[in-house]
C-alpha cells in the first residue's frame, strides 16, 4: 500500500486562488519531506525542504512568499501555493523516507495543478 | 551541480526485448537508486545500490554500479509493454548532503511495443 499519501491529485482553479496541497507519510514518523516541481516530460526539479518544527529550507530561485510550506507535524507537511497565476500550473510532488541510512524515497502520487 | 545524465533520453523497443539505461554522476555519493514514474503519477522506487556494491537484481531488473566511472546502469530483460514509462536515476549524496536529498537524472523515457 501506499507510504506517503498526496491530497488532492488535480486541482482546477482561477487565478488568484491560493492552493493547499497536502504531504503525509503514513507508516513512519518523517522529520524532512521534500517537494518537487516537474515540468511535462523533464525531470524533477527540488522546491524545497520541509522540516518539523522548523522553517523550510528553499533551494534557489523559489520564491518563499509564493510556496509557503508548513511541517507542523511528523506525518503531515503542506504546500501552499499563493495568489497561484498560470504559471505556477505544473506537476507537484512530495516525498519522505524513513529515517535511517541507505533507505529510498517514498513519493506521493502528485498533484496537477491547472491555473486558469 | 550534482545531477546525473542518462541516456538515452528516449528508447523505442519490442517486447521481448532488453532495454539498457545508462546514467552518470559527478559527485561522490552514499547510494544509487533507480525509479520508474507512469504518466501523470508520482515515482516508485525500483532499486537501491549502495556506493560498496556493484551488481544488484531484483526481478527483471539489474543495476550495475562503477563508482571509479561515476556511473550506473539499469537492465529490464524481457520488456512488457507495461514497462513504458519513464526511468530516473538518483543519488543520495556524500555527507555534505542534507539527508535524504536525491540529485535526479533527466530520466529516460522507455516505451515497450506489443
Amino acid at each position: 500500500g501506499a507510504v506517503v499519501s498526496q491530497h488532492p491529485s488535480r486541482v482546477i482553479c482561477k487565478s488568484g486562488t491560493s492552493v493547499k496541497i497536502e504531504c503525509r507519510s503514513l507508516d513512519f514518523q518523517a522529520t524532512t519531506m521534500f517537494w518537487y516541481r516537474q515540468f511535462p516530460k523533464q525531470s524533477l526539479m527540488l522546491m524545497a525542504t520541509s522540516n518539523e518544527g522548523s522553517k523550510a529550507t528553499y533551494e534557489q530561485g523559489v520564491e518563499k512568499d509564493k510556496f509557503l510550506i508548513n511541517h507542523a507535524s511528523l506525518t503531515l507537511s503542506t504546500l501552499t501555493v499563493t495568489s497561484a497565476h498560470p504559471e505556477d500550473s505544473s506537476f507537484y510532488i512530495c516525498s519522505a523516507r524513513y529515517p535511517f541510512v541507505d533507505q529510498p524515497q517514498h513519493f506521493g502520487d502528485g498533484t496537477r495543478l491547472s491555473i486558469l | 551541480s550534482q545531477q546525473g545524465e542518462e541516456d538515452p533520453q528516449a528508447l523505442s523497443i519490442q517486447e521481448g526485448e532488453n532495454a539498457t539505461m545508462n546514467c552518470s554522476y559527478k559527485t561522490s555519493i552514499n547510494n544509487l537508486q533507480w525509479y520508474r514514474q507512469n504518466s501523470g503519477r508520482g515515482l516508485v522506487h525500483l532499486i537501491l545500490i549502495r556506493s560498496n556494491e556493484r551488481e544488484k537484481h531484483s526481478g527483471r531488473l539489474r543495476v550495475t554500479l562503477d563508482t571509479s566511472k561515476k556511473s550506473s546502469s539499469l537492465l529490464i530483460t524481457a520488456s512488457r509493454a507495461a514497462d513504458t514509462a519513464s526511468y530516473f536515476c538518483a543519488t543520495d549524496g556524500d555527507r555534505g548532503s542534507t539527508l535524504g536529498r536525491l540529485y535526479f537524472g533527466r530520466g529516460t523515457q522507455l516505451t515497450v511495443w506489443p
